[in-house]
C-alpha cells in the first residue's frame, strides 16, 4: 500500500505563475514532511521541509503548507521560473528513532518559458 | 563541502553476473542509506547504517544482496547473482546524527541487466 501519494504524474505551468503540487499520506505518524527536486541522472536534492507540529514553511520562492487533519501537503512555488522543471518527490518520515523516509512516486514539473 | 559520491554512474552486465557499487558520504555523516528507484517510483529504502551497524536492514533481499560498511565511512552494495528485474537507479544517502530527517543523495549508479 502506497502511504505516500502523489497522484499527478506531471504539471505544467507558465514562468512566472504559480506551480502547486500536492501530496497526500495515510500513517498519522509521520512526523517531518521534506521535498525533494530531482533533475535527470542526477540524485534527488532537498528542496524544503517541515515538521507536523506546523503547519507552514517558508524558504525564498518554495512554501510548504501541512493540513495534517486531511493528511495532505502542498508546495508552492512562486513565482515559478524554467529552471524549476523537475521531478518533485514528497517524503515523510515515519517517526521516532528510525528516520525511514517513505517517498512519493514523483511529479514531473514543465515551466513553459 | 564534497556531497555523497557513488561509482560507477553507470553499469550494464549480464544477468547472473556479480556486480558491486560504491558510496562515500558526505563527512562527518554518521548515517548511511542505501535506496532503490525503480523507473517511475519514488527511492525505496533497501538498508541503513549507523556507523558500521547496519540498523534497518528489512527490506533488503539477502539471498543476492549484501552491503557492507567496515570502518563507519564508505559503504558497498553488492548484488550475486544479478537478474533482469534488479535494473534500476541505486542511490546512496547520508545524515548527521541526532533527530536530523535531512537525508542527502549521491548522484546514483544506473545498472541495467541484460
Amino acid at each position: 500500500d502506497q502511504q505516500v501519494k502523489q497522484n499527478s504524474p506531471s504539471l505544467s505551468v507558465q514562468e512566472g505563475r504559480i506551480s502547486i503540487l500536492n501530496c497526500d499520506y495515510t500513517n498519522s505518524m509521520f512526523d517531518y514532511f521534506l521535498w525533494y527536486k530531482k533533475y535527470p541522472a542526477e540524485g534527488p536534492t532537498f528542496l524544503i521541509s517541515i515538521s507536523s507540529i506546523k503547519d507552514k514553511n517558508e524558504d525564498g520562492r518554495f512554501t510548504v503548507f501541512l493540513n495534517k487533519s486531511a493528511k495532505h501537503l502542498s508546495l508552492h512555488i512562486v513565482p515559478s521560473q524554467p529552471g524549476d522543471s523537475a521531478v518533485y518527490f514528497c517524503a515523510a518520515r515515519d517517526g521516532g528513532a528510525t528516520n525511514k523516509l517513505i517517498f512519493g512516486t514523483g511529479t514531473l514539473l514543465a515551466v513553459q518559458p | 563541502e564534497a556531497g555523497v559520491v557513488q561509482s560507477p554512474r553507470y553499469k550494464i552486465i549480464e544477468k547472473k553476473q556479480p556486480v558491486a557499487f560504491w558510496c562515500n558520504p558526505i563527512s562527518g555523516h554518521n548515517t548511511l542509506y542505501w535506496y532503490l528507484q525503480n523507473l517511475g517510483q519514488g527511492p525505496e529504502l533497501l538498508i541503513r547504517y549507523e556507523n558500521e551497524e547496519a540498523v534497518d536492514d528489512s527490506q533488503l533481499p539477502k539471498d543476492r544482496f549484501s552491503a557492507e560498511r567496515l570502518k563507519g565511512v564508505d559503504s558497498t552494495l553488492k548484488i550475486q547473482p544479478a537478474e533482469l528485474g534488479d535494473s534500476a537507479v541505486y542511490l546512496c544517502a547520508s545524515s548527521s546524527q541526532g533527530t536530523s530527517a535531512v537525508q542527502f543523495f549521491g548522484p546514483g549508479t544506473r545498472l541495467t541487466v541484460l
